[in-house]
């Protein structure tokens, strides 16, 4: 079955900064890799996706870019705010979703 | 409306209970799900149901078992429990055959003491 890694566990920048979050995937025939916000005590929120035919998704100060060949895929945040703290899994899916073990980000005012 | 909606949010209960979690969806999805999220953070996929239909059982003590009553609901019974048992449970959502649109549930913190 497909095998989702996801870098780095916890990742702290300072607001106004970039962040970076990496995944890689192990099922070449996965062709769907959203990306999930979870806020404290909520469920996780679907923020951007991409699908296996495109390389690159941006929506505002988020943007999300897929390497097929290398099996990994990046979410990138730009001017990082305080409301951007949480956790933010990736996923990859063929038939069902299977999730990266999630990074905790911290912007620091 | 809340899409997907789970009953109760908080549960604490005492080891070797049986306690029951309920998910209803609005989204006319077809397709169900059971994670657990454990104190890391790590989400698991339990259950899928298609329709109705157990579709995705993944290694989960047979004391946990789903149960759905219509493709709108998805409720987990979970017998005799453990402190292992302790966890964020979530249900979602999602059109039949598809990942996109997967919506979920505000979660349910279930506490084994």
């Amino acid at each position: 079955g497909e095998n989702v890694e996801q870098h780095p566990s916890t990742l702290s920048v300072q607001e106004g900064d970039s962040a970076v979050i990496k995944c890689t995937y192990s099922d070449s025939a996965s062709n769907y890799f959203p990306w999930y916000k979870q806020e404290l005590g909520k469920g996780p929120q679907l923020i951007i996706d991409i699908r296996s035919n495109v390389g690159e998704k941006k929506d505002q100060r988020i943007a999300v870019t897929l390497n097929k060949t290398a099996k990994h895929f990046s979410l990138h945040i730009t001017e990082t705010q305080p409301e951007d703290s949480a956790v933010y899994f990736c996923a990859a899916s063929v038939n069902d979703m299977r999730f990266g073990a999630g990074t905790r980000l911290t912007v620091k005012p | 409306d809340t899409a997907v909606s789970q009953t109760p949010k908080y549960l604490v209960t005492q080891m070797g209970n049986d306690k029951s979690i309920k998910c209803e969806q609005n989204l006319g999805h077809d397709t169900m799900y059971w994670y657990k999220q454990d104190s890391k953070k790590f989400l698991k996929i339990m259950f899928s149901y298609n329709n109705k239909e157990l579709i995705i059982n993944e290694t989960v003590p047979n004391r946990f078992s789903p149960k759905s009553p219509d493709k709108a609901h998805l409720n987990l019974h979970i017998n005799s429990l453990e402190l292992g048992d302790s966890a964020v449970y979530f249900c979602a959502s999602s059109p039949i055959g598809q990942s996109y649109g997967y919506t979920f549930g505000s979660g349910t913190r279930l506490t084994v003491v």
